[in-house]
C-alpha cells in the first residue's frame, strides 16, 4: 500500500541554522509529491511539488526539496530559518489511479530566537 | 489567486445535532475535497467530488454525507454529531488534469467542537 512518511514529529531549530525535514514515500511508479505548509489555525499552503524532470525542486520562501528515487525520499531544506517559518509541514504523493493524496502526519517546526 | 472558502471557522454544537459544513472555491476546479486534521493524523480524506453531483468515499467516510449541487460548492453534512468528531475540517480543490495531478488549494477549516 501507499504511504508517506515523516519521521520526525517536532524539530526546533535555531533561527538562521539550516533546516532539513524528512520525508519517505512508498510507492510503485513514478510519484507526484508535495510539501505544504500550514500555519497556525489556518489551512495548508502548497511549498513546492515534484512531478517530473529536475530533481532539485524551488519553491516559495527560499524552500527546496530534492526527490532521491533510490532512497524514496523527497526531504524539505531551507538554508537559513527565519522565525516566521515556525509551522507544521506536511509531506503528500499523488495517489494513484485516482485525485487523491496521501498525507504524512506532518512535521511542527519551532523555531529559537 | 485561487480562493476557498469555509462558512465557519468555529463551530460548537451538541451531540446529535446536525451540522453544515459550506466550501465554495472560485476558479471553477473540478476536484473539491473534505479532510480531517487531528494530531498526529496528519489529514484523513473524508469525501471528494470530482464533478457536479459526483462524490466518492474518501478513507473515512463513516458518520458524514456530502453534497455537490454547484460547481463551486462543496458541503459536508454531519447528521448527528458525535464527541468524536470534534476536529479540523479542511476543505480544499483543484484542476483536473489529464493522467496526473495538481495541487489541491486549502480553505483556512472549520475547527469544530461537539460537546
Amino acid at each position: 500500500a501507499q504511504s508517506v512518511t515523516q519521521p520526525d514529529i517536532h524539530i526546533t531549530v535555531s533561527e538562521g541554522a539550516s533546516l532539513e525535514l524528512r520525508c519517505n514515500y512508498s510507492y510503485g511508479a513514478t510519484p507526484y509529491l508535495f510539501w505544504y505548509v500550514q500555519s497556525p489555525g489556518q489551512g495548508l499552503q502548497l511549498l513546492l511539488k515534484y512531478f517530473s524532470g529536475d530533481t532539485l525542486v524551488q519553491g516559495i520562501k527560499g524552500f527546496e526539496a530534492e526527490f532521491k528515487r533510490s532512497q524514496s525520499s523527497f526531504n524539505l531544506r531551507k538554508p537559513s530559518v527565519h522565525w516566521s517559518d515556525a509551522a507544521e509541514y506536511f509531506c503528500a504523493v499523488g495517489h494513484s489511479g485516482t485525485y487523491k493524496y496521501i498525507f504524512g502526519t506532518g512535521t511542527r517546526l519551532k523555531v529559537l530566537a | 489567486d485561487v480562493k476557498v472558502t469555509q462558512s465557519s471557522r468555529y463551530l460548537v454544537k451538541r451531540t446529535g445535532e446536525k451540522v453544515f459544513l459550506e466550501c465554495v472555491q472560485d476558479m471553477d476546479h473540478e476536484n473539491m475535497f473534505w479532510y480531517r486534521q487531528d494530531p498526529g493524523l496528519g489529514l484523513r480524506l473524508i469525501y471528494f467530488s470530482y464533478d457536479v453531483k459526483m462524490k466518492e468515499k474518501g478513507d473515512i467516510p463513516e458518520g458524514y454525507s456530502v453534497s455537490r449541487e454547484k460547481k463551486e460548492r462543496f458541503s459536508l453534512i454531519l447528521e448527528s454529531t458525535s464527541t468524536n468528531q470534534t476536529s479540523m475540517y479542511l476543505c480544499a480543490s483543484s484542476l483536473w488534469i489529464a493522467g496526473g495531478y495538481n495541487e489541491q488549494f486549502f480553505g483556512p477549516g472549520t475547527r469544530l467542537t461537539v460537546l
